[in-house]
């Protein structure tokens, strides 16, 4: 089946513009999550929602990094008045919740390249 | 303390031989998970193993097994036998609480070179 799919693949942008990255998930998979990995750098947890319930922010590093699930699918995550530091991979991930160990799969990322 | 710590920074192996690569966590969580990661260069994040707490016997997954040592808090990868498209970065990551669903924390990965 499809696997989680995220656009687009490569954004270059300036300083200070407003940027929105996509996230689909696993058809079915009640979470999704975002991640940041900057260069040579391991996983960065940003947000995490879980069905209904109210999201897990707790690893947005701003008030300028926020994110949207609508209608339990398909995932915004947005970046205002970026910083050459939001430079990094933006990877999405989702998962089932039905049965163990609930393995997160992975999207083929987000390249974001701040000049 | 890091939760996940990799302190290996980069590994080389002869094909064909195995090798072990490191994983300690830190958590005082009774129920928790330990995952490890594949990344590619190409960028993809591959799931390769994983191991509960409460798991008895060390996980196994085809070529990849998990040494598991739970006082120690050590979750260590094997590969047996490696190829070389197992040249790639390795990831270890835990979750934390009996939930289903929750974030991982990621270690900062090892370098795995396979020599031919």
């Amino acid at each position: 089946g499809a696997g989680v799919s995220q656009s687009p693949s490569n954004k270059v942008t300036e300083k200070g513009k407003d940027v929105e990255l996509r996230c689909d998930p696993i058809s079915g998979h009640t979470a999704l999550y975002w991640y940041r990995q900057s260069l040579g750098q391991g996983l960065e947890f940003l947000i995490y929602f879980q069905g209904n319930s109210a999201p897990d922010k707790s690893g947005l590093p701003s008030d300028r990094f926020s994110a949207e699930r609508t209608g339990g699918s398909v995932s915004t995550l947005t970046i205002q008045r970026t910083q050459q530091e939001d430079s990094a991979v933006y990877l999405c991930a989702s998962s089932p919740s039905s049965y163990a160990p609930y393995e997160q799969y992975f999207g083929p990322g987000t390249r974001l390249t701040v000049t | 303390a890091q939760k996940i710590t990799q302190t290996q920074p980069g590994m080389f192996v002869q094909e064909k031989e195995a090798v072990t690569l490191d994983c300690t966590y830190d958590t005082s969580d009774q129920s928790y998970g330990l995952f490890w990661y594949k990344q590619p260069s190409s960028g993809e994040m591959i799931f390769l193993i994983y191991q509960g707490s409460y798991d008895e016997q060390n996980a196994t997954e085809g070529r990849y097994s998990l040494n598991f040592q739970k006082a120690r808090k050590s979750a260590n990868l094997v590969i047996s036998a490696s190829q070389l498209g197992d040249s790639a970065m390795y990831f270890c990551a835990m979750r934390e609480g009996a939930g289903a669903n929750s974030k991982l924390t990621f270690g900062k990965g090892i370098t795995l070179s396979v020599r031919p």
